[in-house]
């Protein structure tokens, strides 16, 4: 079974410069989220979505940072303008938002973001 | 904020028995105990959870006190491949909505030596 897929791995920008990063969850997850996580930090969730509808954008710093779920599959989660506190490991994960299950959340490797 | 305490780091022999300890003392009765890892440079991996009574799958042991307001996390023969960030989370078990998303502490570093 293919995991969760992210893109890019690695990527470096200068503040003030706009990135996206994009994912792709387990086929048939219904629930997607995108988690920030600061070095020496545990994860911090932005976004859940369930299928192509917003569950919770509470922490989503939604001056600079925006997300979409189209069709209800891939994702993209786009900062503009980026800022130096932003530099960390974007990770998506999706569970298969099954009701009555304790829908387990499966992580992709994450992309790390560098603002300079 | 995580509602879970955990040390620090901790260290363990490799072959031994790594033991991590939680405290979750203001834990709800319908939440559960969950339990993550996080190997270097990947994403958090699910381990295993409980509700009240213990559990035991093919990675772990997870060893709940009767009042549950604590946990521990048993790996039963540690190996260097075991060395990783894990994560103690208390959560409602439902579909839907935000009430059982994950919410991370700083968790422990277990680092397993030869």
């Amino acid at each position: 079974e293919a995991g969760v897929a992210q893109s890019p791995r690695y990527k470096i920008i200068e503040k003030r410069q706009s990135v996206a990063f994009w994912c792709n969850p387990i086929s048939g997850h219904a629930t997607l989220y995108w988690y920030q996580q600061i070095l020496g930090q545990g994860p911090k969730l932005l976004i859940q979505f369930q299928n192509n509808g917003v569950v919770d954008d509470s922490q989503l710093p939604k001056d600079r940072f925006s997300a979409e779920r189209l069709k209800g599959v891939d994702s993209t989660l786009k900062i503009q303008p980026a800022k130096l506190e932003d530099s960390a490991v974007y990770l998506c994960a999706s569970s298969p938002g099954v009701a009555g299950g304790h829908n387990e959340q499966f992580f992709g490797p994450g992309t790390r973001l560098t603002v300079l | 904020d995580a509602k879970t305490t955990q040390p620090t780091s901790m260290d363990c022999a490799e072959g031994r028995a790594a033991n991590l300890p939680c405290n979750h003392s203001t834990i709800s009765g319908n939440e559960y105990v969950y339990w993550y890892r996080q190997i270097h440079s990947q994403g958090p991996q699910y381990i295993i959870h409980g509700l009240k009574n213990n559990e035991t799958n093919e990675m772990a042991s997870l060893i709940i006190t009767e009042d549950r307001k604590s946990s521990t996390l048993i790996l039963p023969h540690a190996t260097l491949r075991d060395t990783a960030v894990y994560y103690c989370i208390v959560r409602v078990a439902v579909w839907g909505g935000s009430q059982g998303n994950l919410i991370f502490g700083k968790g422990t570093k277990l680092s397993v030596k030869p």
